[in-house]
């Protein structure tokens, strides 16, 4: 199935630094979505932005949504060691809103 | 429930036994989703329930896997005559239909098929 691309793969950091992630996709969409992964178990929702915004802020996260590139960029600043997770991007498709387009995630590492 | 409840959280199993694993939604969240996540992978879909409309099975690899829910309350996935390559943490999702599709995501089930 068709599937959002993120990138780097692994991320490695340490504490205090930004962390930056990208992911690109390929179809028209409604809005896209980040969620956050600890330890193999649940995603939990991070933020969403739909398309026709191009930046959004939430705490220490800034989205930005460049439609025109298809790609999105997460942006944590000063990351703490407690934000070490895998982070997946997932668009909902523009006239489909029933499943999501996944990436295949980011690996962060915050090192203390 | 406040959250998306899925049990067992961790279920070991020999091969070619049959497992179900269950899905207890958000009330109120005629959406449910069934994903497959093998260790250091992304999320492979598995099933879509919305509602009464028949479900999008799409995504079921063979036809040892399959899905029931009643309504819009739990779900159970069904593997039957496991095998190891079906070792993997499975994840349920649920979400308002209609709205941004915005996931509330269970704990997951992992299985280990020795």
């Amino acid at each position: 199935s068709q599937q959002g691309e993120e990138d780097p793969q692994a991320l490695s950091i340490q504490e205090g630094e930004n962390a930056t992630m990208n992911c690109s996709y390929k179809t028209s969409i409604n809005n896209l979505q980040w969620y956050r992964q600890n330890s193999g178990r649940g995603l939990v929702h991070l933020i969403l932005i739909r398309s026709n915004e191009r930046e959004k802020h939430s705490g220490r996260l800034r989205v930005t949504l460049d439609t025109s590139k298809k790609s999105s960029s997460l942006l944590i600043t000063a990351s703490r060691a407690a934000d070490t997770a895998s982070y997946f991007c997932a668009t909902v498709q523009a006239g489909n809103n029933r499943k999501l387009i996944w990436g295949l995630g980011t690996s962060l590492a915050v090192n203390p | 429930g406040a959250g998306v409840s899925q049990s067992p959280s961790n279920k070991v199993t020999e091969k070619g036994k049959d497992v179900e694993l269950r899905c207890d939604p958000i009330s109120g969240h005629t959406a449910l989703y069934w994903y497959r996540q093998r260790l250091g992978q992304g999320l492979e879909f598995l099933i879509y329930f919305q509602g009464n409309s028949a479900p999008d099975k799409s995504g079921l690899p063979s036809d040892r896997f399959s899905a029931e829910r009643t309504g819009e309350s739990v779900s159970t996935l069904t593997i039957q005559r496991t095998q190891q390559e079906d070792s993997a943490v499975y994840l349920c999702a649920s979400s308002l239909v209609g709205g941004a599709n915005v996931l509330t995501f269970g704990a997951g089930s992992r299985l280990t098929v020795l």
